[in-house]
């Protein structure tokens, strides 16, 4: 049982280059989440889907697009790459829809935009 | 909007005592909250997860309180050990979405 695993681990981008983050879930959550954790800002929603089918913004969207692709894989896209988006990304799941379920998380993938 | 407060920022102390983390949250309309531990260069590990209709929830020398009117939540841990030593994040679930926000984190260092 895997629960929440993220691919790649690490990342080096030139600025302007494209990559796409993926985050696949075996725990048959509805709601899946990526998140940015930077120094001193704490870890920020950058986009969600609250259930197949549906995307929404979180507070830090810009710079980024996602596609939920099933219930169980979502990924995160850079389109043109910049150093502030140097940052450790986290994919997380729950149960979502009110219901009163634990969040997990992945392990992270380190990407650095030189 | 929501917004996590979690106080100490930093928390030092010698093995064995007992301690006490706080987090006060803005808005009171959450579903649940969820207390995470993160070790350095690590993802989160979830601890506890507190229910809106709970008041407390227990895991080995751990206990999470929560009390949704006052917006806080508070982690007691019992006769800490340097193996704590880790950053400690509160996230309360906001709405049907389940998203979480998070505060900045109490970062604890127990000495031997």
């Amino acid at each position: 049982n895997a629960g929440v695993t993220q691919t790649p681990k690490f990342q080096v981008l030139k600025t302007g280059q494209s990559m796409t983050l993926q985050c696949a879930q075996d725990m048959n959550h509805n709601s899946m989440y990526w998140y940015r954790q930077d120094p001193g800002m704490g870890l920020r929603l950058i986009y969600y889907s609250a259930s197949e089918g549906t995307t929404d913004k979180g507070e830090v969207p810009n710079g980024y697009n996602v596609s939920r692709l099933n219930k169980r894989e979502f990924s995160l896209r850079l389109e043109s790459a910049a150093p502030s988006q140097t940052s450790v990304y986290f994919c997380a799941t729950n149960q979502g829809g009110g219901l009163h379920t634990e969040a997990f998380f992945g392990q992270g993938t380190r990407l650095t935009v030189v | 909007k929501q917004e996590v407060t979690q106080i100490p920022a930093a928390l030092s102390v010698p093995e064995g005592e007992n301690l006490v983390l706080n987090c006060s949250f803005t808005d009171s309309a959450i579903y649940n909250l969820q207390w995470f531990r993160q070790d350095p260069g690590k993802g989160l590990t979830s601890l506890l997860l507190i229910q809106s209709s709970q008041r407390e929830q227990t895991s080995g020398r751990l206990n999470a309180s929560l009390d949704k009117s006052s917006g806080r939540s508070t982690l007691y841990i019992a006769a800490s050990q340097p193996g704590d030593s880790a950053t400690y994040l509160c996230a309360p679930h906001g709405g049907n979405t389940g998203k979480l926000i998070f505060g900045q984190g109490t970062t604890l260092q127990v000495k031997p």
